[in-house]
């Protein structure tokens, strides 16, 4: 079983949907919390970074943690086709790990106009 | 942009090769991550740098090696290339020895032959 799950997609919505992707997460020890947006053919970008259970919010974007059940989830509000990219979440290993950061698969999202 | 960049974009080799993957981290940066994206396999953790020592170790091969410099840029040296080397090879770089905001490079296409 890996670490971090979430469901590839393909996701497909149409303009002004609202999008909810998720991940579960097995490792008790990761207590920070990131959601990544990466376009074809670039590099993943950070979206959203948090920490705490609860909700944060950032313009269309809600960064959502619940680690009672080690489920995160991420929503999208009003959607863009500009937002049609892949969503990667990621929780740092912390301890001794140091940075590394252990991804989910990423879903594929797609917003049609 | 994020301010990290990566040389060459693209690299196509033949099996049992050597390549040479570099990058240079954001101004200021002392942390440098190694990440190996591929579709069955997703964005996989292989090594991070700090200051020009090795900090943390992921799945990384015995035929994958990195280093950092003295000018903070790091390499990433593939050898003994296989089919099933041929990924996304992104670098991330950081401010600090822990964990906190990874910035992305653009990524190198590699192929083997």
């Amino acid at each position: 079983q890996k670490e971090v799950e979430q469901d590839p997609g393909p996701l497909s919505v149409p303009e002004g949907a609202i999008v909810s992707l998720n991940c579960t997460y097995s490792n008790s020890a990761f207590q920070y919390f990131m959601w990544y947006r990466q376009y074809s053919r670039k590099g993943p970008e950070l979206l959203m970074y948090t920490y705490s259970s609860g909700n944060k919010e950032d313009g269309r974007f809600t960064a959502q943690v619940d680690k009672s059940s080690k489920y995160i989830s991420l929503f999208i509000r009003d959607s863009q086709p500009s937002d049609s990219a892949t969503y990667l979440c990621a929780m740092p290993a912390g301890g001794t790990s140091y940075g590394k950061l252990t991804f989910g698969q990423g879903t594929i999202l797609t917003v049609h106009p | 942009d994020s301010g990290v960049t990566q040389t060459p974009k693209h690299l196509i080799t033949a099996t049992g090769q050597r390549v040479t993957l570099r990058c240079s981290p954001r101004s200021g940066d002392l942390s440098v991550y190694w990440y190996q994206q591929s579709l069955d396999q997703g964005l996989q953790f292989l090594i991070q740098y700090y200051n020009g020592e090795e900090r943390a170790k992921g799945n990384i091969l015995e035929r994958f090696s990195a280093q950092q410099f003295p000018d903070l840029h790091s390499e990433l040296n593939l050898s003994s290339l296989e089919l099933g080397d041929s990924a996304l090879y992104f670098c991330a770089s950081s401010v600090a020895r822990r964990t906190d905001t990874q910035y992305f490079g653009p990524g190198t296409r590699l192929t083997v032959l």
